[in-house]
Formats: structure tokens, C-alpha cells, sequence
């Protein structure tokens, strides 16, 4: 099972970013795949989920601009951020879960910065 | 949203040493809680998930108990692999809440 993170970067308030999960050893349509974020010396915060049947879920901090999918054919997750603010720069990992809310595997991260 | 608490925030403590860390939900989640390992730099790792099933693969010193609102992961004897910060997180229901952290130092 591996995930791999990528589509971070600088960007300016009020932007967007797309960032993708590359999963292989599994098959994502087939779990809950999650989004967890961590802000510079701060703690887990968890951001959405996509249930293994398409229901989707959100931290209220995210919700209306953020948009979790996954993308079968390519066994990638993806997060769509638009209208970013500063309060979300931090480091995006994707997780594997096994049930909804659990994540057993994680990427490695890929960072974010919102800024000007 | 439910609310996760954790103390001690951080404990200084010696390889070799018993170490309690303490959970608590601001209503009760039967047994949804999970607890992870973070260490500097990398990403978290899954310990014990549904309070006191351990991870395949996670040693045996580690182990977790509690049901409702009041959970502990136990580390029975430090290692120093084991110096790290630990989260526990609520699977009862969205938003998956996680815990402030404990950090466990030297």
C-alpha cells in the first residue's frame, strides 16, 4: 500500500490548488479515503472524506470550498481548494481507511502556503 | 462537533518508563477512538483503532482502553523509538475530530 501526495504549492489568498493522491495497493473506490491537514507546529486536523459508496463530508473551516473526489480509473484521490486563505497552509496528507474516520496508511504530505 | 481533550499536553519521561496518556470526548463515542504516532517530520501512524485494538504490526508495550468519554493509551515500558507526539481521534461521527496532541520528550 503506498499514497503519494503531490499539487502543493505557494499560492496567492483567494486562490485555487488541486492537489492528488496517487494510491497503489489498492483500489480507492473501494475505501474511505480522507484528507487530514497539519498547520506549521500545530496538531492533526482532519478536513473530508469520501466514503467508499461517494458520500462526501467536510470540516465546517472548508466547507463550500473545498471538493473531495476521486478519480477510479487513475486509483487517485484528488482535493479541489478554492478561495484559499492563509489559515489553510499546511501540510495535506491523504489516508486509507479501513472504516469511516479511521486512516491505517498515509501519504507522506504535501504542503501548502497561502500567501501574498 | 464533538470535542477532544488529551493531558497531560506534554510529559517528560526516560526509557524504560511507564507512560499514561489520557483522552476525553466532549459526549460519548461508544468505543470510536483511535489513537496515532507522529514523529518530528513524518506522517502520523496508526497505533490502536476502536479504543483498545491494537494495529497489526504496532508492539505489544502499546495498548488502549476507555469506552464512552474517557480513554488511555498505555506505553508499558518507553522505548526510544516511542519519543514522539501521540493524537487520539473520534470515528463516532463527522467531523472526525482529533485530539491537541501529547508530546512525549526526554
Amino acid at each position: 500500500v503506498q499514497l503519494v501526495e503531490s499539487g502543493g504549492g505557494l499560492v496567492q489568498p483567494g486562490g485555487s490548488l488541486r492537489l492528488s493522491c496517487a494510491a497503489s495497493g489498492f483500489t480507492v473506490s473501494g475505501k474511505y479515503m480522507s484528507w487530514v491537514r497539519q498547520a506549521p507546529g500545530k496538531g492533526l486536523e482532519w478536513v473530508s472524506v469520501i466514503y467508499s459508496s461517494g458520500t462526501t463530508y467536510y470540516a465546517d473551516s472548508v466547507k463550500g470550498r473545498f471538493t473531495i473526489s476521486r478519480d477510479n480509473s487513475k486509483n487517485t484521490l484528488h482535493l479541489q481548494m478554492n478561495s484559499l486563505r492563509g489559515e489553510d497552509t499546511a501540510v495535506y496528507y491523504c489516508a486509507r481507511g479501513a472504516a469511516a474516520g479511521l486512516s491505517d496508511n498515509w501519504g507522506q504530505g504535501t504542503l501548502v502556503t497561502v500567501s501574498s | 462537533d464533538i470535542q477532544m481533550t488529551q493531558s497531560p499536553p506534554s510529559l517528560s519521561a526516560s526509557v524504560g518508563d511507564r507512560v499514561t496518556i489520557t483522552c476525553r470526548a466532549s459526549q460519548s463515542i461508544s468505543n470510536y477512538l483511535n489513537w496515532y504516532q507522529q514523529e518530528a517530520g513524518k506522517a502520523p501512524k496508526l497505533l490502536i483503532f476502536a479504543a483498545d485494538n491494537l494495529q497489526p504490526g504496532v508492539p505489544s508495550r502499546f495498548s488502549g482502553s476507555g469506552s464512552g468519554t474517557d480513554f488511555t493509551l498505555t506505553i508499558s515500558s518507553l522505548y526510544p523509538e516511542d519519543f514522539a507526539t501521540y493524537y487520539c481521534q473520534q470515528s463516532f461521527t463527522t467531523p472526525f475530530t482529533f485530539g491537541p496532541g501529547t508530546k512525549v520528550d526526554i
